[in-house]
This record gives C-alpha cells, sequence and structure tokens, in this order.
C-alpha cells in the first residue's frame, strides 16, 4: 500500500527554522496536507494544498512541495510548537481514492 | 459550529463486538464525507475509512478493509465504526472527523474514544 514518509523527529533551538520532510511517490500530482498534534489533543489542520494556511494559524507555519518531497517549515518556531506533525495526502488507485498519513515527526523545541 | 461528538470509551474482551459513535451537528450532515482515523498507544494517525452520508459512498484504507465497518444514521446524523471480532491490536484512541468543503482532506475532529481490548 501507499506509503508516505517523515523523519521521526526534528529539534530545533526557539527562534531557529524548522523544516519537516515527506516524501511520497504520488506527491508530484496529488496535493500534501499538515497536521499537529500536541499531547493529549486532536490534530489540528496547519497547511493544506501543499502551501495554504487557515484562518487562525500563524504566519510561521509555510509549506511547500517539490517533486515527491513536500515541507513544513515553521520559521521562528517558539516553545508552544513542540508536538506531533503528520503530512496526509490522497491515493488513488484504480478509480479508488482514500487517505493516508505519514509517519508523524516529533518536533522538540529547546 | 460543526461539533462531532464521540461516544464514550469501551472496555471489551477479544472476540465481542463493538460500534462507536460520532454524533454530527452544526452543519448539513449529508453534504460532508466523514471518517475515522486510529491512533493506537504511543503512535501516529492511521487513516482508516469514510463514507458521505448523501449517498453512502464508502472508502477503506487497503489496510483496514475487511476489519471494521463505517456506517451512517441520517436521521441523527450520526456515523458509526464496528467491528464483529475484536482484537487486542485493536486498542487504540479513534477520531472521528470531517471532511472541509469540496475537500478531500478532514478539517473537523471529534474528541477521540478510546477502546480497550483485553482478556
Amino acid at each position: 500500500s501507499y506509503e508516505l514518509t517523515q523523519p521521526p523527529s526534528v529539534s530545533v533551538s526557539p527562534g531557529q527554522t524548522a523544516r519537516i520532510t515527506c516524501s511520497g511517490d504520488a506527491l508530484p500530482k496529488k496535493f500534501a496536507y499538515w497536521y499537529q498534534q500536541k499531547s493529549g489533543q486532536a490534530p489540528v489542520l496547519v497547511i493544506s494544498e501543499d502551501s495554504r494556511r487557515p484562518s487562525g494559524i500563524p504566519e510561521r507555519f509555510s509549506g511547500s512541495s517539490s517533486g515527491t518531497v513536500a515541507t513544513l517549515t515553521i520559521s521562528g518556531t517558539q516553545v508552544e510548537d513542540e508536538g506531533d506533525f503528520y503530512c496526509y495526502s490522497t491515493h488513488t488507485s484504480g478509480n479508488y481514492t482514500y487517505g493516508v498519513f505519514g509517519g508523524g515527526t516529533k518536533l522538540t523545541v529547546l | 459550529e460543526v461539533q462531532l461528538v464521540q461516544s464514550g470509551g469501551e472496555v471489551k474482551k477479544p472476540g465481542e463486538s463493538l460500534r462507536i459513535s460520532c454524533k454530527a451537528s452544526g452543519y448539513r450532515f449529508s453534504n460532508y464525507w466523514i471518517g475515522w482515523v486510529r491512533q493506537m498507544p504511543g503512535k501516529g494517525l492511521e487513516w482508516m475509512a469514510i463514507i458521505y452520508p448523501g449517498d453512502s459512498d464508502t472508502r477503506y484504507s487497503p489496510s483496514f478493509r475487511g476489519h471494521v465497518t463505517i456506517s451512517i444514521e441520517k436521521s441523527t446524523s450520526t456515523a458509526y465504526l464496528q467491528w464483529n471480532n475484536l482484537k487486542a491490536s485493536d486498542t487504540a484512541l479513534y477520531y472521528c472527523a470531517r471532511h472541509g468543503s469540496a475537500a478531500e482532506y478532514f478539517v473537523h475532529w471529534g474528541q477521540g474514544t478510546l477502546v480497550t481490548v483485553s482478556s
């Protein structure tokens, strides 16, 4: 089955830029989306359609996609940004489409 | 305001059946895909299945097809996830979630339902 691959962990110091990647063979044709999940909470969408930021999401969150790799960038990372980040995309086999999450990346800000 | 309120936690034995629910409010239930996401203890999110209440079209992840059944009750704006033969490996937190407008991704999430399967 289709897989999206993320690094298990990323660490940055406060104020630095964090970059989290997501690799998938279908990403040249499919959008990538990014969710943040803080401990004990439901996920929150932070980036849609590769690079769109939903209302209420801080400007320091941005997304891009090139070829088979989508990237979530957090500029000026804050301690409150700690959590798990998941990329998401869809996969189409024949005329059947379903969703797929990446394995998740734990962001540590210290 | 869109709200997805899930049923409470469950403790079941292997081999038992279970149905958990997700009651939606604040929008026209028939018009948006709604689905389920699994999160095993200490692990990541896993997309399981979605259903379109307008015509009951369903999509399953290959990893979950045949193991769970997604369904809806339009009269009560409720989505369900059902197991007929629970296994210890089904122990997880299950989230109900709804797609956005004309979208293929989840925007709104329920609070999660913890299912524990243990003998």
